[in-house]
């Protein structure tokens, strides 16, 4: 089973779309959470940090559920520069990040 | 610019030869990273240093790399006697937390790595 596990897609959603993606991770000892993005050939950005509280910024929305090792991102009313792939990264200490393959979204007119 | 800086941004090697790869953090941050993502692969840790330790090098292959980061200078990823397989992007991220918990890290540009 891989560390953090991610549908890879693609998505392809029509602009004004709300897509959710989620992830699955294995080791209960994690202790940070994050969503990055990548564009293509470029280096990963981070999106935001996700907490067991929940949080939003903009149009986006993390979850985190430690009882399920789950995490999830939901983009509300997609625009066209939302394309990209979406990693989902788990820290579990010492610094060390793990992260998944990705999922790759699409938005289009 | 305060953002991660790696230089140089494309390499080409021959096999047998050494590629040495730079990295800068951000301004202030003092801890440094290094991944490396094969083509269509995920990202994948090498290497986390602070100034002049190496702090956890649990993604390092045994042989042929090797990293530092001096007191002076930027983080070094240095790989001898390239092979093919060692054609891929490396990606440096720094951040500004200690070791205990894991904080936010920051990319920089990537050096992508190609073994002719």
């Amino acid at each position: 089973r891989k560390e953090v596990e991610q549908d890879p897609g693609p998505f392809n959603v029509p602009e004004g779309a709300t897509v959710a993606f989620n992830c699955t991770y294995s080791n209960s000892a994690s202790q940070s959470f994050f969503w990055y993005r990548q564009d293509c050939r470029k280096e990963p950005k981070l999106l935001m940090s996700v907490y067991s509280s929940g949080n939003e910024d903009g149009r986006f929305t993390a979850q985190l559920n430690r009882a399920s090792q789950y995490i999830s991102l939901l983009i509300r009313d997609s625009k066209l520069s939302d394309s990209a792939t979406y990693l989902c990264v788990v820290g579990l200490g010492g610094n060390k990040l793990t992260f998944g393959t990705g999922t790759q979204l699409k938005v289009e007119l | 610019n305060a953002g991660v800086m790696q230089n140089p941004r494309h390499l080409v090697r021959r096999r047998g030869q050494e590629a040495r790869l730079r990295c800068s953090p951000m301004k202030g941050h003092s801890h440094v990273y290094w991944y490396r993502q094969l083509p269509e692969e995920g990202l994948k840790f090498m290497v986390y240093l602070q100034k002049e330790n190496i702090i956890d090098e649990s993604g390092m292959p045994k042989e042929r790399f090797s990293a530092e980061f001096p007191k002076e200078g930027p983080s070094i990823l240095r790989i001898q006697q390239v092979v093919r397989g060692d054609s891929a992007a490396y990606f440096c991220a720094s951040s500004s937390q200690g070791r205990l918990t894991t904080y936010e890290q920051y990319f920089g540009p990537g050096t992508r790595l190609t073994v002719t």
